[in-house]
């Protein structure tokens, strides 16, 4: 079973350049996470989607970041414009909601961002 | 912000001996996770330990946790050198068991 795919691995841009980073869940899980890790830190989360609704978004930095998750699968985070401060990894991860609300998060291998 | 602070921030130790990790949190938890992170592989979760338990095991992983000290710790007994990694504990709290907030890490080397 593949596990979460998210592209592109690495990604270097200008500051001021918009991003997109991708997502694709595992198969089947209705929930979805973005989490944005700095160097020598633990993940942070960013944004998490149950099915195709932002049921938590209030770590996201608005002003600059944006996510979708059409259809309730894929998902795409993006940055309009970069900063240099928005250097970092950028996870996603999947679980799949049960009725007593604990479920382990699969994440994916990350988009290494680095901004010039 | 972080939630856990885990102790050793590295260690670095001999295939074959134990490795012990600690986390520590600030407020009330509905569970803790330990998660193990290295370059190739991206984030792993390891081991998930409820608020009402004390102790569990899995494989080479025993974790306890310490409700009345907020604390938490993860033993790897026999280490390999593929267990270099970074370790991070998360912890759950409030009305969502999905949010998750992580510790820094401690980052361990098995030497072969």
């Amino acid at each position: 079973e593949a596990g979460v795919v998210q592209s592109p691995r690495y990604k270097i841009i200008e500051k001021k350049q918009p991003v997109a980073f991708w997502c694709n869940p595992i198969s089947g899980h209705n929930t979805l996470y973005w989490y944005l890790q700095n160097l020598g830190q633990g993940p942070e989360l960013l944004i998490r989607y149950e099915n195709e609704e932002a049921v938590d978004d209030s770590q996201l930095p608005k002003d600059r970041f944006s996510a979708e998750r059409l259809k309730g699968v894929d998902s795409t985070l993006k940055i309009q414009p970069a900063e240099l401060g928005d250097s970092a990894v950028y996870l996603c991860a999947s679980s799949l909601a049960t009725s007593r609300g604990l479920s382990e998060q699969f994440f994916g291998p990350g988009t290494r961002l680095t901004v010039l | 912000s972080q939630q856990g602070e885990e102790d050793p921030q590295a260690l670095s130790i001999q295939e074959g001996e134990n490795a012990t990790m600690n986390c520590s949190y600030k407020t009330s938890i509905n569970n803790l996770q330990w998660y193990r992170q290295n370059s190739g592989r991206g984030l792993v979760h390891l081991i998930l330990i409820r608020s009402n338990e004390r102790e569990k095991h899995s494989g080479r992983l025993r974790v306890t946790l310490d409700t009345s000290k907020k604390s938490s710790s993860l033993l790897i007994t026999a280490s390999r050198a593929a267990d270099t990694a970074s370790y991070f504990c998360a912890t759950s709290r409030g009305g969502s068991n999905y949010k998750l907030t992580f510790g820094k890490g401690t980052l361990l080397t098995v030497n072969p």
